[in-house]
């Protein structure tokens, strides 16, 4: 079992809905991060959260520490927001990462 | 733009041979990472340093080296290429060491072993 569990691993949506990405770790954190990757390879740091909630435009990360579980919401979904969300704990000495998350919205 | 830069861009090279990738920090950045990206593994982190020192190793092969410079950049060099070792290499940079600093990551390096 991977220390970083995100689902779905795939999600086509249809623009305007509300989307929701999971993330589960198992390691202690001092933060989670999510991240986004769009097709050309570039990767752009979202959120970097370690208790409660951060809201950012459309983009709402959440995180429960009890029970390691975050999640990162998309509000009014646009075909612009199609890319691979990673989620990453940070541990002591570095980042594990999800698998990641292939978000496609069509219009 | 994150602020982080990578050269090269690209990198198409044969098996055995030697490349080395260079980073250069956002500007006040004391801390780079270095992470690799394939298609079966995702993304692995491999080695950070902190003003000139090593302060964390991950999945790094013996095969790959890192430093860090006086003036912050870092260069990855990767030697006795496989082909299992194509992929994207990020750097990323934080101000400081700890766990809960941001990490400003570059474009990358797509590396290509034929």
């Amino acid at each position: 079992k991977n220390e970083v569990e995100q689902s779905p691993q795939n999600l086509t949506a249809q623009e305007g809905e509300f989307i929701t990405i999971n993330c589960s770790y198992s390691v202690g954190i001092s933060a989670l991060h999510w991240l986004q990757q769009h097709p050309g390879g570039g990767i752009v740091s979202l959120f970097m959260l370690s208790s409660g909630k951060k809201k950012h435009g459309r983009l709402i990360a959440t995180i429960n520490i009890q029970e390691k579980h975050s999640s990162l919401h998309i509000t009014a979904s646009h075909p612009r927001d199609s890319a691979v969300y990673i989620c990453a704990a940070q541990g002591a000495q570095k980042l594990v990462f999800g698998q990641g998350t292939r978000l496609t919205i069509n219009p | 733009d994150s602020g982080v830069t990578q050269t090269p861009k690209h990198l198409i090279t044969a098996t055995g041979q030697r490349v080395t990738l260079r980073c250069s920090p956002r500007s006040g950045d004391l801390s780079v990472y270095w992470y690799q990206q394939s298609l079966d593994q995702g993304l692995q982190f491999l080695i950070q340093y902190y003003n000139g020192e090593e302060r964390a190793k991950g999945n790094i092969l013996e095969r790959f080296s890192a430093q860090q410079f006086p003036d912050l950049h870092s260069e990855l060099n990767l030697s006795s290429l496989e082909l299992g070792d194509s992929a994207l290499y990020f750097c990323a940079s934080s101000v400081e060491a700890g766990g809960t600093y941001e990490q400003y990551f570059g474009p990358g390096t797509r590396l290509t072993v034929t």
